[in-house]
């Protein structure tokens, strides 16, 4: 069975504080996505990981891709309330962009 | 840039009535989505369309569900007859040829929030 699991699900942190996501899935693929939900909000892409290895930053969020431990991360730095949102991962195991997504990570960062 | 327009952004139907959603997707985007999303759950992919032909309909429940995409653009998601477990996000998303590009993202509309009583 094809499976995305993210963990933790949810996660209260302080502002200032790192941290990290993770994304396991259960079968190979080096296609990997994440994207960020506000609440009522739409899904926006963050990142796009296509190869062993990949690692993509955008401000203070980074993400990797280890295909071989089939693993991906979602690694916060000095985390700010504008990042509380809720955080997917997605994995395309076909290669045809039908995507299995994981239950999501809901993210709350305190002053 | 427009983004991927949906209408109507809530419903309330009872269960066993019928109804329909509406997504137009991002100009020149050949590729359209219709996800399901519930409560404290990632999207689940129901239909898939490439220009006006479906890719996959395999997590699309046939006996109740419906889908179309007249000439490649505009596309409408029907249910009919509803159930509660009906009751979910709908989301259109669309996206340029993943074919072609294999960096290519989904673009997302802000969905239909359906429920049903």
């Amino acid at each position: 069975e094809l499976k995305v699991e993210q963990n933790p699900l949810f996660l209260s942190m302080q502002e200032g504080k790192n941290y990290t996501i993770y994304c396991n899935y259960s079968t190979t693929s080096d296609r990997l996505y994440w994207y960020r939900q506000d609440p009522g909000k739409s899904l926006e892409s963050l990142f796009v990981l296509l190869s062993n290895g990949a690692v993509k930053q955008e401000g203070r969020l980074m993400a990797s891709l280890d295909t071989k431990a089939r693993l991906s991360t979602l690694h916060i730095t000095a985390a700010v309330h504008d990042l509380s949102a809720t955080y997917f991962c997605a994995v395309d195991f076909w290669s045809n962009y039908q995507l299995i997504w994981g239950a999501g990570t809901k993210l709350i960062i305190k002053p | 840039e427009a983004g991927v327009a949906q209408s109507p952004r809530y419903k309330i139907i009872e269960k066993r009535q019928s109804v329909a959603f509406w997504c137009n997707p991002i100009s020149g985007h050949a590729t359209l989505y219709w996800y399901q999303q519930i409560l404290g759950q990632g999207p689940k992919l129901l239909i898939q369309f490439q220009n006006n032909g479906v890719v996959d309909d395999s997590q699309l429940p046939k006996d109740r569900f419906s889908a179309e995409r007249l000439k490649g653009v505009d596309s409408t998601l029907k249910i009919q007859p509803a159930k509660l477990e009906d009751s979910a996000v709908y989301l259109c998303a669309s996206s340029l040829d993943p074919r072609r590009d294999r960096g290519e993202k989904l673009f997302f509309g802000s969905g239909t929030q359906l429920s049903v009583l």
